[in-house]
């Protein structure tokens, strides 16, 4: 399996502009997550999805970010518009009901907004 | 909901063991995983307990004391290869069943 990719893997953007990050899960994954690192935040839930629905976005910092997952090997982080605080790196995971503690993380995206 | 404290870095010699301590306030305990996560790279699974005791995989090693809310994750036979960050994750039956919620992470750094 190629495991969970993400695309772009690094991003510069001006502030104000829209950043679109994508997510292919490991087919046969229900769950989907999207996380965000940040030195002085670590590892912060953004939102999750499971079998396409959105279950649980409190996470989610604002507004600004939305999230879609039009089916089960497809998902989206937008960020409209984006702000130099955004700049971190976003992980996508995915894992099954099965390996409901494992879950399987992409390389993820490094944003940077200046 | 739930928080998880972890001390911030260890420095340790090759062939030494390191001790990796996490407590957790969660208001749903489903269980304690550790990821481990390289510069750069991303966080990848170690190990998990859903029940008191002691897991062990190889070189490394997790515990768990439900009790006292407290883990901690065992590298023994420290190799250069596992300087990386370490994180506990907490996994909270009140979100759901798949939600994990990582610590602030413990940076080891593997010297000769």
């Amino acid at each position: 399996d190629a495991g969970v990719i993400q695309s772009p893997r690094h991003e510069v953007t001006e502030m104000g502009q829209e950043v679109t990050l994508r997510c292919k899960p490991i087919s046969g994954h229900d769950y989907l997550f999207w996380y965000r690192q940040t030195m002085m935040r670590g590892l912060e839930l953004l939102i999750y999805f499971n079998n396409n629905v959105p279950i649980d976005d409190s996470g989610m910092p604002e507004d600004r970010f939305s999230a879609k997952m039009p089916n089960a090997s497809f998902s989206t982080l937008k960020i409209q518009p984006s702000e130099p605080r955004d700049s971190a790196v976003y992980f996508c995971a995915s894992s099954s009901f099965g390996s409901g503690n494992t879950i399987y993380f992409g390389e993820g995206s490094w944003l940077t907004v200046v | 909901g739930q928080s998880l404290e972890q001390p911030s870095e260890v420095t340790a010699v090759e062939g030494a063991i390191v001790q990796i301590n996490c407590t957790y306030q969660t208001s749903g305990f489903y269980g304690l995983s550790w990821y481990q996560q390289h510069d750069g790279g991303a966080p990848t699974f170690l190990s998990y307990n859903g029940l008191d005791g002691l897991e062990e995989t190889g070189r490394f090693s997790s515990f768990l004391s439900r009790s006292d809310s407290y883990g901690y994750l065992l590298l023994q036979e420290l190799q250069m290869k596992d300087s990386a960050s370490y994180f506990c994750a907490v996994r909270d039956r009140d979100y759901g069943n798949n939600r994990l919620a990582f610590g602030k992470g413990n940076q080891v750094v593997v010297i000769p």
